[in-house]
């Protein structure tokens, strides 16, 4: 079956540590985004990625890195330079094209990691 | 940027009752997609609606781009309707990035 697998669902950071999240699809989705969300908050865009080897800022890229070498993967790194990294991260695809009665396509998300600083 | 206001931030329904959750935003969109948040965090895209009526078994929504407001219906409600619902709106092109809401927690009760 097509989907996105976010891993690991749970991360545990100590302070002043990278960790690296992994977000895999086999949608052949063109578009891949990374969102982090906080407790009763909506999602907030860290970055995104249209094509292969381009990538984006999104609201909140600060203290976050990422890199899309393959069109399947988009890890996102969460530097140490991250003041507040504990929240729930998740990673999102969608295709450019149109369907056949010319509309865009939704967003399908992966089930998300939950990393909490240690 | 593009703002996202959802209303009612909170709702709690018995099983069977109706209710509509409303969105409006501050600007053009192209892009408006209604998800809802199980418990356990799991994003699943209810329609994507930039424009016009569509509808899904008890579900359906409407989009008024010209007034910048979008409607989620939910007839007939069960328990496992409990969650977020977000609406999220993009205005950049066809695979834009969107801007979410903060929700409408729902909750069904026997």
């Amino acid at each position: 079956d097509g989907g996105i697998t976010q891993s690991p669902k749970y991360l545990f950071r100590k302070e002043g540590q990278n960790v690296t999240l992994s977000c895999e699809q086999n949608l052949n989705h063109d578009a891949m985004y990374w969102y982090r969300q906080d407790p009763g908050q909506g999602l907030r865009l860290i970055y995104y990625s249209q094509i292969v080897n381009d990538f984006q800022k999104g609201d909140i890229a600060e203290g976050y890195s990422v890199s899309r070498e393959k069109k399947e993967s988009f890890p996102l790194t969460v530097t140490s330079a991250q003041k507040n990294p504990t929240a729930f991260y998740l990673c999102a695809s969608t295709s450019e094209g149109r369907d056949r009665e010319g509309e865009g396509y939704g967003y399908t998300f992966g089930s998300g990691t939950r990393l909490t600083v240690v | 940027g593009i703002q996202v206001e959802q209303s009612p931030p909170d709702l709690i329904l018995q099983e069977g009752a109706n209710s509509t959750l409303r969105c409006n935003f501050s600007d053009s969109v192209n892009n408006l997609q209604w998800f809802h948040q199980n418990p356990w965090g799991q994003l699943i895209n209810l329609f994507y609606i930039p424009s016009g009526t569509k509808q899904n078994g008890r579900l359906s929504a409407t989009t008024v781009a010209t007034e910048r407001y979008s409607l989620l219906y939910i007839s007939s409600s069960q328990t496992t309707d409990s969650g977020v619902y977000f609406c999220a709106v993009g205005n950049t092109g066809t695979a834009s990035k969107l801007t979410f809401g903060t929700g409408t927690r729902l909750q069904v009760t026997l």
